[in-house]
């Protein structure tokens, strides 16, 4: 089955700066590669998610790029602020059907000031 | 937020005891989820349903039960509770063809 693994487990970063989260996945069949962002005692809650058919999706501070041969895709924040400390997650699947995802095991992301 | 729902949200019990969560979602979604969230883990899949009636298992799914008796409601029963079920249970849902919507959690602490 699939196998997602997730680095770095915990990323600091000083506010204004980039932060970058990885992910790789082991079924070359997974097509559909969402990231969630999950605040402290809350539900996890979509910020991107990108399909097997495009390399790179980008939506105002968030991008996130993939890598099909190499089975890898990664979150881009840019011009980190404080409310993006939080925990991030990825997950692979098929997109069609039930989804059956497959999460990393997150990175804590803290943005200090 | 106020499209998926889950009860209870807290809820601690003893090992042996029988526990059903539930998750209600008022979105006509044909798809519903189980995860548990541990820490180290990320959130692991427990059991899903494709429709009334259907169901599957997940990567963890020893210990559970599910049921889904209409499209709205997908119940997830502990048959008899253990510590190693500790967690937070998070209920979702779906389309099929876009992102799956997450319930606020339910915390089950097995004494």
């Amino acid at each position: 089955g699939e196998n997602v693994e997730q680095h770095p487990s915990t990323l600091s970063v000083q506010e204004g700066d980039s932060a970058v989260i990885k992910c790789t996945y082991s079924d070359s069949a997974s097509n559909y590669f969402p990231w969630y962002k999950q605040e402290l005692g809350k539900r996890p809650q979509l910020i991107i998610d990108i399909r097997s058919n495009v390399g790179e999706k980008k939506d105002q501070r968030i991008a996130v790029t993939l890598n099909k041969t190499a089975k890898h895709f990664s979150l881009h924040i840019t011009e980190t602020q404080p409310e993006d400390s939080a925990v991030y997650f990825c997950a692979a699947s098929i997109i069609q059907g039930a989804q059956k995802l497959v999460f990393g095991q997150g990175t804590r992301l803290t943005i200090n000031p | 937020d106020a499209g998926i729902t889950q009860s209870p949200r807290h809820k601690v019990t003893e090992t042996g005891t029988p526990v059903t969560l539930r998750c209600h979602q008022t979105e006509n979604h044909r798809y519903m989820y189980w995860y548990r969230q541990d820490p180290g883990h990320g959130l692991r899949l427990i059991h899903y349903s494709y429709g009334v009636k259907d169901t599957d298992k997940g990567e963890v799914s020893d210990g559970y039960s599910v049921s889904r008796s209409k499209t709205e409601d997908f119940l997830l029963t502990l048959e008899s509770a253990t510590s190693s079920q500790t967690s937070v249970y998070f209920c979702a849902s779906a389309t099929g063809l876009h992102e799956q919507f997450f319930g606020p959690g339910t915390r089950l602490t097995v004494l």
